[in-house]
Order: C-alpha cells, then structure tokens, then sequence
C-alpha cells in the first residue's frame, strides 16, 4: 500500500512553462512534508519543504501548496528551465521523526 | 568532506550470492537509511537506524539484514540474491532522526543486478 502517492509518472513542458507535480496522503500523523530533486545517476536533494501550519512556501521558481483538509500538496516549478530536467519525488514523515515515505516519482522533461 | 560513500557503484550477483553495499559517512549523522529505486515504485525503505547499537526495519526488509556498530558506518547485507532485488539502492543520512527539516543527504548509488 503506497502512503505517499504522486502523479503524473511523468510531465514534458516546454521551457518559460509551470510545471506541477502533485502528491496525496493517507496518514494524518504525516507532518513534514518534503520534495526531492534527482539528476540521473545521481542520489536525491532536498528541494524543499513543508510543514502543515502554512499553506504555501515559495523558494525562487520553487513554491509548495499544502491542502490539509484534502490531504494533498503540490509542487509547482514556474519559468520552467531545460536544467529542472530531472526526477521529482515528494515525501512525508510522521510527527517528531524521519523515516521518510516517498511518492512514485516524476520524470520532469523541459523541452527548449 | 565526502558526505555519503556507497561503495560499490555496480555490482552484478548471480542468484543465491550474498553480498554487502557499504555506506559510510563522515558527518557525525545521528540517523541513517536504506533505500531501494524502481521505476514507478519511487523510493521504499529498507531498513534504517536512529544510531549506533540500533536498527529497524521500514517498507522492504525481507531478504536484507543491516547493523550499525558505529556512527558513520551502515553496511546493508543481501542474504541470497534474488532477481527481485535487482534495483539501485541508495544510503541517506540526516543530523537527527527528530529533525528532517534538515533534509536527508543521499549517496550516489549502487547499482544491482541479480541474473
């Protein structure tokens, strides 16, 4: 049973476009919630993250919404770049410990 | 500062081999994990561990076994291969096991293949 499940498997945009990716949850004992960016042959970096005391959380072209009542968030890339090109994965933990439980994945392509 | 080390980057097993991905990192991390990457199955973890002397299992952890007999070392041994652990598998550590907002910092990978 996936806890953590995201959509689409994977996005083409082209370039100056939003990209979004979107996750759902199932545990409300979920409360941080992250979004890691992975180049190929390379592990994940932390990209950004979430609490569920704030709705919204902007880091330059990088901004996190968080629906608490539906239980989902979402990430959207605006003024997408070629160099976003990459795997995207979110992720939650419960309350006060790590043990992340990751999505699915995306497969972000951002066509020039 | 090297971050994570995974070692090694590719391994190929025949079926029943037993084997050990290393994981070391130098960061004086308190937590450290297992992941495994499959295509549309994302990230599941294996096992992971809170500190030296303690280990749990996550999502997967039928057919691998782990320790943590110091900080910075958290071998991750496969038991006899099987070709359904064929997969990249990848070691994270973090400060704090209460602090994930500090992120998770990734190795590289090891890349498996059991024929």
């Amino acid at each position: 049973q996936q806890q953590v499940k995201q959509s689409p498997q994977s996005l083409i945009v082209q370039k100056g476009g939003i990209s979004i990716i979107n996750c759902a949850y199932e545990n409300t004992a979920f409360d941080y919630f992250p979004w890691y960016q992975q180049f190929p042959g390379k592990g994940p970096a932390l990209l950004i993250a979430i609490r569920p005391d704030v709705s919204e959380k902007k880091e330059g072209r990088f901004t996190i919404s968080f629906n608490k009542s539906a239980k989902q968030f979402s990430l959207h890339i605006m003024d997408s770049q070629p160099g976003d090109s990459a795997t995207y994965f979110c992720a939650a933990s419960p309350n006060q410990g790590g043990k992340l439980i990751f999505g699915q994945g995306t497969e972000l392509s951002v066509k020039p | 500062n090297a971050g994570v080390t995974q070692t090694p980057k590719f391994q190929v097993l025949k079926t029943g081999q037993s084997m050990t991905l290393q994981c070391a990192q130098d960061m004086n991390h308190e937590y450290m994990s297992w992941y495994r990457q499959d295509p549309g199955m994302g990230l599941r973890l294996i096992h992971y561990s809170v500190g030296a002397g303690i280990t749990d299992q996550g999502e997967v952890p039928n057919g691998y076994n782990v320790s943590r007999s110091t900080t910075e070392d958290f071998p991750l041994r496969l038991l006899s291969a099987a070709p359904s652990q064929t997969s990249v598998y990848f070691c994270a550590s973090s400060y704090s096991y209460t602090r994930p907002l500090e992120g998770y910092t990734f190795g590289s990978g090891t890349r498996l293949t059991v024929v």
